[in-house]
């Protein structure tokens, strides 16, 4: 079982570009989410989706798009990136939303926008 | 309002030492609170969860947290660092919110540094 995998690892884009990036998961999880992480300020929430079929905005939601067409996979687009885009991704899933359910990261992709 | 503050940006320990990497956290309800752990070019590992059970919350690698309510705390330590323990720590909040959803909350992470 591979848990949580992100394509790519890394990506230089320049401004205006849009790309996908990608994120699965092989544990059947229904609960999945896209954070980003800024020197600083931990990791932010961009998006999330309680299953498939169903997305929500999370804090920093501005200039991504996501769907969730299946249970595994939970793409994150940037349809016109800018520089201010340029961070680190980390995909998560948990099995549920509960109170005290564990989180399990992917290994992140580090885009750079030029 | 729910946040979390981690009291130390930088830690330095000797191999060998005690780390104590601190935590406080503000919740108008029960949070229940996480230890995550990213190596370099990593993702994020749990390392141990508290969730209103055992108050002593015991996790991988040699590492506790103790929640104390009254302090607001949940901070982390290991009795003896290793050069392995090297890494960015980051103290999470999940707490519920007017609309019972759920949130987590990042606080803004401890990068321990262990000297040979």
């Amino acid at each position: 079982n591979a848990g949580v995998t992100q394509t790519p690892k890394f990506q230089v884009l320049k401004t205006g570009q849009s790309m996908t990036l990608q994120c699965a998961q092989d544990m059947n999880h229904e609960y999945m989410s896209w954070y980003r992480q800024d020197p600083g300020m931990g990791l932010r929430l961009i998006h999330y989706s309680v299953g498939a079929g169903i997305t929500d905005q999370g804090e920093v939601p501005n200039g991504y798009n996501v769907s969730r067409s299946t249970t595994e996979d939970f793409p994150l687009r940037l349809l016109s990136a800018a520089p201010s885009q340029t961070s680190v991704y980390f995909c998560a899933s948990s099995y549920s939303n509960s109170f005290t359910e564990t989180q399990y990261f992917g290994p992140g992709t580090r885009l750079l926008v030029l | 309002a729910q946040s979390v503050t981690q009291l130390d940006s930088h830690v330095s320990v000797s191999e060998g030492t005690p780390v104590l990497l601190r935590c406080n956290y503000s919740s108008s309800y029960s949070p229940s609170l996480f230890w995550y752990v990213q190596h370099p070019n990593k993702g994020l590992q749990l390392l141990l969860k508290y969730t209103s059970a055992a108050t002593l919350v015991k996790g991988i690698n040699g590492f506790e947290a103790e929640f104390k309510k009254s302090e607001t705390s949940f901070h982390l330590t290991k009795p003896s660092a290793h050069m392995s323990d090297a890494a960015e720590y980051f103290c999470v909040v999940r707490a519920t919110q007017m609309d019972s959803s759920y949130k987590l909350i990042f606080g803004s992470g401890t990068r321990l540094l262990v000297r040979p």
